[in-house]
Order: C-alpha cells, then structure tokens, then sequence
C-alpha cells in the first residue's frame, strides 16, 4: 500500500523551461509536506516543504503547490537549470501520534535538465 | 551545512559475515532514522529512534538491529549479511523541534556476494 507516488519516473526539460514534478497522496492524514533532491552517490538533501494549511510556497525558483481536495503537490522548477538534473522525492509526515516526525516517501523522479 | 556522517560509503562482504554500519552527526540532533533504498524505489524506513536508549522498528520489516548509546553515534548491525541485504543504507537526523525536515548523511552501498 503505497501512501505516496510519484507516477513519472523520469522528466526531461530543456534550460530555461519550466519543470514540473508531479506527486499524489492516499493518507488524508498527512499534513506536512517536503521535497528532496538526490545526486548519485549521495544522501538526499530537503529542498522545500508545505503546511496543509498553506496551498503554496515559494523559494527562489522553487515553489511547490498543494491540492489537499485531490491530494495533490507539484513541484515547479523556473528557470531550470543543467545543475537541477537528479533525483526528486516527495515526502509526507502525519502530526501526532506514533507517526510524528516519520516520513514516507515517494519512488523518486528522475529530472533531466539540457542544455 | 548539516554534519552527518556515514562510514563505510561501499562494502561488498560475503554472506554470513558480520557487519556494522555507521552514523554519526555532530548537529545533536535528538532523532535518528535508518532507512533502506533500492534503485528506483522509495526510502523505507527501517529504524529510528527519538534519543538515547530509545529505538523503534519502522516500516519495512528488517533483520537489522540499532542502538543509540549516544546521542550522536546510531550504528546499525547485521548479524549475517545475506544477498537479499543488498541495498543502499541512508542514515539521517531531524531536530526535536523541526523534526520534519531530516537531513541525510552519504549513504552506504552493501553488496553481499
């Protein structure tokens, strides 16, 4: 059972474009959540991250958007750029309980940015 | 910057051996988290533990054991490494307060011939 997809396993953009990872959860209990960028060889670093009581935020050329009507978050990358291509997880944390501070992931996004 | 640290990086072993991965940050992070990862999938988490003497099992089923003996040092112990253990270790810690966000160390790639 699969609380969080991520159905692209991979994107490819051209510099300067727009890249838009996309993610879906089933948990109505999560309420936080975050992106992270994996290079190869390396652990994966926090990118960004939403409240659901928030519907955007915004950090330099990252901003992600929540859809909690459809359990939707998307990540848009503007302008992307060649140093952008890796791997992108979303994540998800439910507040309280057993579950508070643990993270469930996405399978990952492959982002290939060109030239 | 965050300071996590995980020895060794790559270790290929025979089955039935011993081995012990390392974790250590420098942040005094309280909580500490083990997941395993392999290509293409999610990160399970298989350990993690909220302080010292605390440890819990997370959601994938593992043969692996933890301690957390200090606050900074989370090792994890296979007692005999078996091909399935093939994968990559991730090791990361998140403040008490800001415990959303975690950080990663490196990683381990244990391959058991």
């Amino acid at each position: 059972d699969q609380q969080v997809k991520q159905n692209s396993p991979s994107l490819s953009v051209q510099e300067g474009r727009i890249s838009i990872l996309n993610c879906d959860y089933t948990n109505s209990m999560f309420d936080y959540f975050l992106w992270y960028k994996k290079y190869p060889a390396e652990g994966p670093t926090f990118l960004i991250s939403i409240s659901s009581i928030k519907d955007k935020n915004e950090d330099g050329r990252f901003t992600v958007f929540l859809n909690k009507s459809a359990k939707h978050l998307s990540l848009h990358i503007v302008p992307s750029q060649p140093g952008d291509s890796a791997v992108y997880f979303c994540a998800a944390s439910a507040r309280g309980g057993t579950s508070y501070g643990k993270l469930t992931f996405g399978q990952g996004t492959i982002l290939t940015v060109h030239p | 910057e965050a300071d996590i640290y995980q020895t060794p990086r790559y270790l290929v072993i025979g089955t039935g051996k011993k081995i012990t991965l390392e974790c250590s940050q420098t942040m005094g992070h309280d909580k500490m988290y083990w997941y395993q990862q392999d290509p293409g999938m999610e990160l399970h988490l298989i350990h993690y533990s909220y302080g010292v003497n605390s440890t819990e099992k997370g959601d994938l089923s593992s043969e692996s054991t933890v301690s957390r003996i200090r606050t900074e040092h989370f090792p994890l112990t296979l007692e005999s490494a078996r091909p399935s253990h093939t994968s990559q270790y991730l090791c990361a810690s998140s403040d008490r307060l800001l415990s959303y966000e975690q950080y990663f160390g490196p990683g381990t790639r244990l391959t058991v011939t």
